[in-house]
């Protein structure tokens, strides 16, 4: 089983719209959790670390739910500019080594 | 800004020779990474390093070794390099206090023919 599984898409999304997506990871000892964005042809750009308790920036919202092992990212009010890959990624253990998940691919139409 | 770079940034080299990757930072952060990231396979671990001359394999080190004698470079080597390493190679920093996020360099693009 992988260490994280995302959907890759493309979420085709309205300007304007929202759009949610979830990665599931596999590891229950797992300690942190990270959104990050990748444009085309670009190196990741951490988006957000995500907490337990949840957390918001601005019109991005990360969920974090252990029992059932994912996390969600969900964008407000979609812009244009949202477009690119969204990483699911997480730290398995107690070392600082990172998964990655394959990236969840948002296409803003307008 | 992370202060992490790469070079070269683009490189093109035939199968069977030898090929080095450099990564450079400049906050003295301890952990450095070198990550490939292939179509269908998002980002795999190859090397990484928690000090100077302190190194350890990730998943894909077949083929790949690493060095690192100074805190800001690290350094990833194709002895010989396949066809099957071309791949775009990011480099990475951590920051030493949880939850450890890491910070990319710009990444580069290697083709082998």
């Amino acid at each position: 089983r992988k260490e994280v599984e995302q959907d890759p898409g493309p979420f085709n999304v309205p300007e304007g719209a929202t759009v949610a997506f979830n990665c599931t990871y596999s590891n229950s000892a797992s300690q942190s959790f990270f959104w990050y964005r990748q444009d085309c042809r670009k190196e990741p750009k951490l988006l957000m670390s995500v907490y337990s308790s949840g957390n918001e920036d601005g019109r991005f919202t990360a969920q974090l739910n252990r029992a059932s092992q994912y996390i969600s990212l969900l964008i407000r009010d979609s812009k244009l500019s949202d477009s690119a890959t969204y990483l699911c990624v997480v730290r398995p253990g107690g070392n600082n080594r990172l998964a990655f998940g394959k990236g969840n691919q948002v296409v803003v139409i307008p | 800004d992370a202060g992490i770079t790469q070079s070269p940034r683009h490189k093109v080299t035939e199968t069977g020779t030898p090929v080095t990757l450099r990564c450079h930072q400049t906050e003295n952060h301890r952990y450095m990474y070198w990550y490939r990231q292939d179509p269908g396979h998002g980002l795999r671990l190859i090397h990484y390093s928690y000090g100077v001359k302190d190194t350890d394999k990730g998943e894909v080190s077949d083929g790949y070794s690493v060095s690192r004698s100074k805190t800001e470079d690290f350094l990833l080597t194709l002895e010989s390099a396949t066809s099957s390493q071309t791949s775009v190679y990011f480099c990475a920093i951590s920051l030493d206090t949880v939850p450890y996020e890491q910070y990319f360099g710009p990444g580069t693009r290697l083709t082998v023919t």
